[in-house]
């Protein structure tokens, strides 16, 4: 069965610094690529980045272009996300998603998500 | 590309018929997906490719549509089928969601 866990949030200052991972199981990591999709309390969904899965193609959205890093260690099934730069509007819960390969039509599978604050 | 969402909100009865419309800025081809959302829980796949049924999912759920305008259909809605529901587009990056439909009880 397919699971992914999310760790990292918290509370952060503006301007702040914060990383989270993903942590994979169930499911051959290393042939998946990964997504982080983020939802500001009461607020719908934002996807926020991509990584294929050998690590050779990012993207990521255009209004955390530039501050958020997303990264992969499929030696250890894990996927991050360095948040550098951080806004009052970045507070959400950080989903980690994964897709159904190239071409990708889904999300196949959702962690719990993990709340990042950023608040003075 | 911006997916419009409508209506934002829809009240509803169980046993009724609901059709949820996503609207894309620009051609997509068929490469919508559709999730449904309850509170506290992560988003669960329903249909992609927009009209093909995942697995598990009651046939109730129907998609529709191609290029820019989609739709999402529940027939006889169930009273787990109260949720927010949203559309996707996975044909180009970034990769979009639609505003989502909160479909509550009437």
């Amino acid at each position: 069965q397919m699971r992914l866990v999310e760790s990292g949030g918290g509370v952060v200052q503006p301007g702040g610094s914060l990383r989270l991972s993903c942590s994979a199981s169930g499911f051959t990591f290393s042939s998946s690529g990964m997504h982080w999709v983020r939802q500001a309390p009461g607020k719908g969904l934002e996807w926020v980045a991509f990584i294929h899965f050998d690590g050779s193609k990012q993207y990521t959205a255009d209004s955390v272009q530039g501050r958020f890093i997303i990264s992969r260690d499929n030696s250890k099934n894990m996927l991050n996300l360095q948040m550098n730069s951080l806004r009052v509007e970045d507070t959400a819960l950080y989903y980690c998603a994964k897709d159904n390969g190239s071409p990708i039509y889904y999300f196949d599978s959702w962690g719990q998500g993990t709340l990042v604050t950023v608040s003075s | 590309i911006q997916l419009t969402q409508s209506p934002s909100f829809l009240s509803a009865s169980v046993g009724d018929r609901v059709t949820i419309t996503c609207r894309a800025s620009l051609g997509i081809s068929s490469y919508l997906a559709w999730y449904q959302q309850k509170p506290g829980k992560a988003p669960k796949l329903l249909i992609y490719v927009a009209s093909t049924l995942q697995s598990g999912v009651p046939s109730r759920f129907s998609g529709s549509g191609s290029g820019t305008e989609f739709t999402l259909t529940i027939n006889t809605l169930q009273p787990e089928d109260f949720a927010t529901y949203y559309c996707q587009q996975l044909n180009i990056y970034p990769l979009t969601f639609g505003g989502g439909t909160k479909v509550e009880i009437k």
